[in-house]
């Protein structure tokens, strides 16, 4: 089982461009999540999807966009890219009414 | 405005001693914690989870303690390991499972483990 994939893991942009995060999972969970990490700061939600065909804001949505493409995929998309943006992205997923996320391993985004 | 706090930014401690990890909480609405670990270069991994009916909940060497007046728990780690280093996590959540279910994570702390 791979579990939670993400692609890719490592990515530079120059400021303005786009791009989009790669998050899937193989594991028939229902919900799924982007979180971003950054130093001093923890992890914080961008958004989430409860289920297929549903999106909603975390705490920090602003500049990013997402798609619940099946059940199985939920990707992150950065219209115009900005230095703030550097982080690293987590996206996790969760079975219907479990209580504990499986995370991916990460996408480290570099914004210059 | 914080709803998880983890005070201490890094810990260090011996091989075969205690670890002890600290997070407080502020929203009521909060009924289930949990602690991740995460070494660097990987995702976040679970580690052990409590439900706020519950006041401990032990898994091998790792114990959570849940203080709901004080709305604080704590993560011991008995004895330390230096595999035990990395960077842990509290999370909580409230919602029960449900649509709007999302965890609150801390800072994180860094324990360190010395051989």
């Amino acid at each position: 089982n791979a579990g939670v994939t993400q692609t890719p893991k490592f990515q530079v942009l120059k400021t303005g461009q786009s791009m989009t995060l790669q998050c899937a999972q193989d594991m028939n969970h229902n919900s799924m999540y982007w979180y971003r990490q950054d130093p001093g700061m923890g992890l914080r939600l961008i958004y989430y999807s409860a289920s297929e065909g549903t999106t909603d804001k975390g705490e920090v949505p602003n500049g990013y966009n997402v798609s619940r493409l099946n059940k199985r995929e939920f990707s992150l998309r950065l219209e115009s890219a900005a230095p703030s943006q550097t982080s690293v992205y987590f996206c996790a997923s969760r079975a219907g009414q479990g209580r504990g996320y499986t995370f991916g391993s990460g996408t480290r985004l570099t914004v210059v | 405005d914080q709803q998880v706090k983890q005070n201490s930014p890094s810990l260090s401690v011996q091989e075969g001693r205690i670890s002890i990890l600290n997070c407080d909480y502020t929203n009521s609405m909060f009924d289930y914690f949990l602690w991740y670990k995460k070494y660097p270069a990987e995702g976040p991994t679970f580690l052990i989870s409590i439900s706020s009916i519950k006041d401990k909940n032990e898994d091998g060497r790792f114990t959570v303690f849940l203080n709901k007046s004080a709305k604080h728990l704590s993560l011991h780690i008995v004895p330390s390991q230096p595999g035990d280093s990395a960077v842990y996590f509290c999370a909580a959540a409230g919602d029960s499972g449900g649509s709007n279910y999302k965890l609150t994570f801390g800072k994180g702390t860094l324990l360190t483990v010395n051989p």
